[in-house]
């Protein structure tokens, strides 16, 4: 099937520091990449949906500008935690959808990032 | 809104035993089922998936059936292996393709 690579497994920061989280779609194009957050023993939880060439969409309660998202092109997705503090701490997990028409066994996951904010 | 809610784990089995993990949904319309399973390391499978009521998913062992009348889609499997440790995740899909939303997961081991 197709593969979804997510870029770090796991990262420490300072409080006040950036964080950049890659999604790459390996073997095939995704014209939507999905973004969600897991505390724990929480749901995933979505928190912004990112098309191709436009802006993301934030699901409610998201902060925008805490949260970037950036899907340049075909194959990759970022999420950069600006300003990280601690209450940012989780589990981030991607995932790409296959542009067609199919169900929603057309997601593809990455891995996941552990976020651990000092 | 829309709900996924499945049992807390961990659950620890031996090996042969029977599985069953429950999950329960909240939704508006007809929504999709599906069960996720993540493996150490690696991203979120679909394991399997009902679209409609009485549908009954299966893949590699595991089955579940779409339960309207109790809004339930259990995940069992007849007899575990050490390989099916693992998370799973209860999810339904709803607006097309739009939006998946998760239960908690429920962390798996299976010893031999």
């Amino acid at each position: 099937g197709a593969v979804v690579s997510q870029h770090p497994s796991r990262v420490i920061c300072k409080s006040g520091t950036s964080v950049k989280i890659e999604c790459r779609s390996l073997d095939f194009q995704a014209t939507t990449m999905f973004w969600y957050r897991q505390f724990p023993k929480q749901s995933l939880m979505l928190m912004a949906t990112s098309n191709e060439g436009s802006k993301a969409t934030y699901e409610q309660g998201v902060e925008k500008d805490k949260f970037l998202i950036n899907h340049a092109s075909l194959t990759l997705s970022t999420l950069t935690v600006t300003s990280a503090h601690p209450e940012d701490s989780s589990f981030y997990i991607c995932s790409a959808r296959v542009p067609d028409r199919s169900t929603n066994e057309k997601l593809f996951f990455g891995s996941g990032t552990q976020l651990s904010v000092l | 809104g829309d709900s996924v809610t499945q049992m807390e784990g961990p659950v620890t089995l031996s090996e042969e035993a029977f599985l069953t993990i429950n999950c329960t949904y909240t939704a508006t319309g007809y929504p999709s089922l599906f069960w996720y399973v993540q493996y150490p390391g690696e991203g979120l499978q679909l394991l399997l998936k009902a679209t409609k009521a009485d549908d009954k998913g299966s893949n590699k062992g595991f089955e579940a059936t779409y339960r309207k009348e109790t809004t339930s889609f259990h995940l069992e499997k007849g007899s575990v292996q050490v390989s099916d440790s693992a998370v799973y995740f209860c999810a339904l899909g709803s607006g097309g393709y739009q939006k998946v939303t998760f239960g908690t997961g429920t962390k798996l081991q299976v010893i031999p």
